[in-house]
């Protein structure tokens, strides 16, 4: 079954401190692997996904399919970095590359 | 935004009761979703249109119909709303111009009494 699974509800650190998002996925394919992000009562909006290999605000995010999972870093959080964030997946093409989402990980930055 | 907009954008209702949720796109994008977003859940999608007239379910489509009689507008309707349907909803298209990136909108927050 394709799943998402993001084990963390909240993550709570304090400005400066590095910062782990946790996203393990199961996919009988190749899929492909997105984070979202979505400020207090704003629109998700993507962050990075996967094939860009981007560092997106300073996060990063590496895709390791030996364990299945694609976590996302941040050596130095800061307070605008809270939010929720939402691991996601899709296949390739057509329904299959309609998105599946974790439950989302609530971010929140303390001074 | 990718050209996405939803109404309303806020609406209270009475168990019972019908409800259409509006969904407009302004870039002719082929694919569009309507998701629910609750806590505890994350996003969960209700149904998707891949074309004019073509459309799907999702994983969560109970109690829940769409149609999509153009290409802009793909509309959600709740034939008689229950309290469990009281989400905050999303839309969202599927850019394939920018490697299937889903963009979406701003949500509509629902609430049955």
């Amino acid at each position: 079954a394709q799943r998402v699974t993001q084990p963390e509800k909240l993550l709570s650190v304090f400005k400066g401190a590095p910062v782990e998002l946790k996203c393990n996925y199961s996919y009988s394919g190749s899929p492909e692997l997105f984070w979202y992000v979505q400020y207090s009562r704003q629109r998700l909006q993507l962050l990075l996904r996967h094939i860009s290999r981007e560092s997106i605000k300073g996060f990063t995010a590496d895709l390791n399919k030996g364990e299945t999972s694609f976590h996302l870093k941040k050596p130095f959080a800061q307070e605008e970095d809270s939010a929720m964030y939402y691991c996601a997946l899709s296949g390739q093409g057509g329904s299959q590359g309609n998105l599946i989402f974790g439950k989302g990980t609530k971010l929140s930055v303390k001074p | 935004d990718a050209g996405i907009t939803q109404s309303p954008r806020h609406k209270v209702t009475e168990t019972g009761t019908p409800v259409t949720l509006r969904c407009h796109q302004t870039e002719n994008h082929r694919y569009m979703y309507w998701y629910r977003q609750d806590p505890g859940h994350g996003l969960r999608l209700i149904h998707y249109s891949y074309g004019v007239k073509d459309t799907d379910k999702g994983e969560v489509s109970d109690g829940y119909s769409v149609s999509r009689s153009k290409t802009e507008d793909f509309l959600l309707t709740l034939e008689s709303a229950t309290s469990s349907q009281t989400s905050v909803y999303f839309c969202a298209i599927r850019d394939s111009s920018r490697n299937n990136e889903q963009f979406f909108g701003p949500g509509t927050r629902l609430t049955v009494l």
